[in-house]
């Protein structure tokens, strides 16, 4: 059964600070894996999905690397912005057939001003 | 090019009455998930809907069915309500498995 954990659960940082989420899973036979945003009480907006064959993606001050053999991804996120509050969950997909998504609890992220 | 739309957007319920959620996938989208997600918690999957046919089901009671039409939107129902149903649900749409996009939910409260 595939499992997520998400480091740390919460993190406090004044703006302009780089920073690094980390996910990991069980199960390395994962198709991709997706991070995603949510702001209280919304949705969930995809931010970067990777395949199972890529190491990385990046978009703006968003970098997300995935080591598929040790069950790691990060996040890394430049140049901090208050705006950038909210908290960041990360999942798997698993690569046979149609597949859910398998969540991690995810990284409540508060930037100050 | 409209995202995947859910309604409705809040719900309050009585312990024991049934609810209906709906659900329209983003344009071009064929599959729907919907996953429910508790206060602090990550989203719990559901099931999962293609070709108007239930493809998997995660860990949840017979209470929770859904459905899938034509045009590809679903709805999710759940009987017999619980207070611990109350949750954000959410409903994902996606073209095979290539990334999900998700709605903003319907918060469904339960007294």
């Amino acid at each position: 059964k595939q499992e997520v954990t998400q480091i740390p659960a919460a993190l406090s940082v004044p703006e302009g600070e780089n920073l690094v989420l980390n996910c990991s899973f069980t199960d390395s036979a994962i198709y991709n894996l997706q991070w995603f945003r949510q702001d209280p009480g919304k949705g969930l907006t995809s931010l970067l999905l990777i395949q199972s064959s890529q190491r990385e993606q990046t978009s703006g001050r968003l970098n997300a690397s995935l080591d598929k053999s040790s069950g790691r991804s990060t996040l890394y996120i430049a140049a901090s912005q208050p705006g950038d509050s909210a908290t960041y969950l990360c999942a798997v997909m698993g690569n046979t057939g149609f597949q859910k998504l398998v969540f991690g609890t995810g990284t409540r992220l508060l930037v100050s001003p | 090019d409209a995202g995947v739309t859910q309604s409705p957007t809040h719900l309050i319920k009585t312990r024991g009455q049934q609810v209906t959620l709906r659900c329209s996938p983003k344009s071009g989208h064929d599959t729907v998930s919907w996953y429910q997600q508790a206060l602090g918690q990550g989203p719990q999957f559901i099931f999962q809907y293609y070709e108007e046919e239930e493809r998997q089901r995660g860990n949840f009671p017979d209470r929770f069915s859904g459905h899938q039409f034509p045009n590809y939107s679903s709805e999710l129902n759940v009987n017999a309500l619980l207070l611990g149903d109350s949750a954000l649900y959410l409903c994902a749409s996606s073209l095979a498995n290539y990334g999900y996009t998700f709605g903003s939910g319907t918060r469904l409260t339960v007294v």
